[in-house]
């Protein structure tokens, strides 16, 4: 089945402790990006990435990293989370088509961070 | 930098009936791509629709169709014959052709039985 497979779907933690939230799309689409979703607000793009190794800042991406080192794979890392973090987060894909397709999304991660 | 704005947080329809959500955008590029997606409660992102900017004809995909009007940067959504499973959050959203995307802040569609 083609998907964009986000993990964990789920996550608490504390104040400044590293994580990763993974990414990973079976459909072998050239761009990826990661957003956050907060009530009120819609959804914000955090990065997005045109291919392997080229990687670009979307509206909110302070406090965020990214690296794409494979094509399939697109990690969201939160060096230091903090409480204004805490939100619904969705990664996303799509051929490199001149952004005619849209974005095909996993299912989010809601990460609390406390 | 590019804008979308949803006029109405909320809207809602009677079942069988049809209902317009609005959206406009503003951007300096001529080449660039339009959506519009549906969250239910479940809050998987779904593409409902999409509109290449350099397409004069309207999309059309079953009961859902748009009216985009570039002169006027505009873009709503028509469904007809609604459903009660069209009952969703709907976002507006636009691509650029390098994957930056902008989305706008979205409309609770309830559909009345």
């Amino acid at each position: 089945e083609a998907q964009v497979t986000q993990n964990p779907r789920y996550l608490i933690t504390v104040t400044g402790k590293k994580l990763t939230v993974t990414c990973s799309q079976n459909m072998n689409h050239e761009y990826m990006s990661w957003y956050r979703q907060d009530p009120g607000l819609g959804l914000r793009q955090i990065y997005y990435s045109m291919n392997v190794e080229v990687t670009d800042k979307g509206d909110v991406p302070e406090g965020y990293k990214v690296s794409r080192k494979e094509k399939r794979n697109f990690p969201l890392i939160l060096e230091s989370p903090s409480p204004n973090q805490t939100s619904l987060y969705f990664c996303a894909s799509s051929f490199r088509d001149r952004g005619r397709s849209g974005y095909t999304f996993g299912s989010g991660t809601r990460l609390t961070v406390v | 930098a590019q804008t979308v704005t949803q006029s109405q947080p909320e809207m809602s329809v009677q079942e069988a009936e049809t209902v317009t959500l609005s959206c406009t955008y503003d951007t300096s590029e001529s080449d660039y791509y339009l959506f519009w997606y549906k969250q239910p409660p479940s809050r998987q992102m779904i593409l409902v629709i999409r509109q290449e900017a350099y397409k004069q004809q309207n999309a059309t995909e079953n009961r859902f169709s748009v009216n985009f009007q570039k002169a006027a940067k505009s873009f709503s959504l028509k469904i007809s014959d609604s459903q009660l499973g069209d009952a969703a959050m709907y976002f507006c959203a636009y691509n650029t052709n390098a994957g930056k995307s902008t989305f706008g802040d979205g409309t609770t569609l309830t559909v009345k039985p």
